[in-house]
């Protein structure tokens, strides 16, 4: 079955300390890893989509990595408006489906 | 605003009533997924349609979860004879193929 499992569960910070959170998949021929941001009551926002192992994107101060077994979101320099829910997804390459099988998010908090 | 946009934020129900939610796509995309979230969970999969045309559905889309997408445009989820367990937020998401963006969701409140 596939899945994806997050780590640390919550994560708080200072601002301006770096870290980064894990996402560690089982996901039938992955097709796509996907990078989302959720504030509290609203829809997850798009941040990044990793396609193979070694690729890696940037948005500001996040950076996403992806290897053949896990993704990694870097944090650099937090900022308060920066907390929020980080939600990974992976999409299953195999029987055609096009969901998106989700972690149960990351919810970091930055203190200023 | 050309993002996803969903109708209504908000839903009070009473156990046993039906409701109906309304998704409305970014314009030019032909693909468009329903999922459900509770608290402290990421979002699960529930049903999606290219075109329109209902092309997947999870095993936690029940007999009283129905979904339609007429003309390939807006999409709406019907639950019949609501359960308490029903009560959600409840996000439509829109693709062209890849990055599927998402909308503000309805909250389900089931009493």
């Amino acid at each position: 079955e596939d899945q994806v499992t997050q780590s640390p569960e919550a994560l708080r910070l200072q601002e301006g300390e770096s870290s980064s959170l894990n996402c560690s998949y089982t996901v039938s021929g992955l097709r796509g890893l996907f990078w989302y941001r959720q504030d509290p009551g609203k829809g997850p926002e798009f941040l990044f989509t990793l396609y193979s192992a070694g690729e890696e994107k940037e948005k500001e101060r996040l950076k996403a990595t992806l290897t053949k077994k896990e993704s990694f979101l870097h944090i650099t320099a937090p900022k308060p408006e920066d907390s929020a829910t980080y939600l990974c997804a992976g999409e299953p390459g195999q029987g055609g489906s096009e969901k998106l099988v989700f972690g149960k998010g990351t919810k970091l908090t930055v203190n200023p | 605003d050309t993002g996803v946009s969903q109708n209504p934020r908000h839903k009070i129900t009473k156990r046993g009533q039906n409701v109906t939610f309304r998704c409305d796509p970014i314009s030019e995309h032909n693909r468009l997924y329903w999922y459900r979230q509770t608290l402290g969970q990421g979002p699960e999969f529930l049903t999606y349609f290219q075109n329109e045309a209902q092309l997947e559905k999870s095993r936690l889309l029940s007999d009283r979860f129905s979904a339609e997408r007429p003309k390939g445009s807006f999409s709406t989820l019907e639950i019949q004879r609501t359960e308490q367990g029903d009560s959600a937020m409840y996000l439509c998401a829109s693709s062209s193929r890849y990055e599927q963006y998402f909308g503000p969701g309805t909250r389900l409140t089931v009493t």
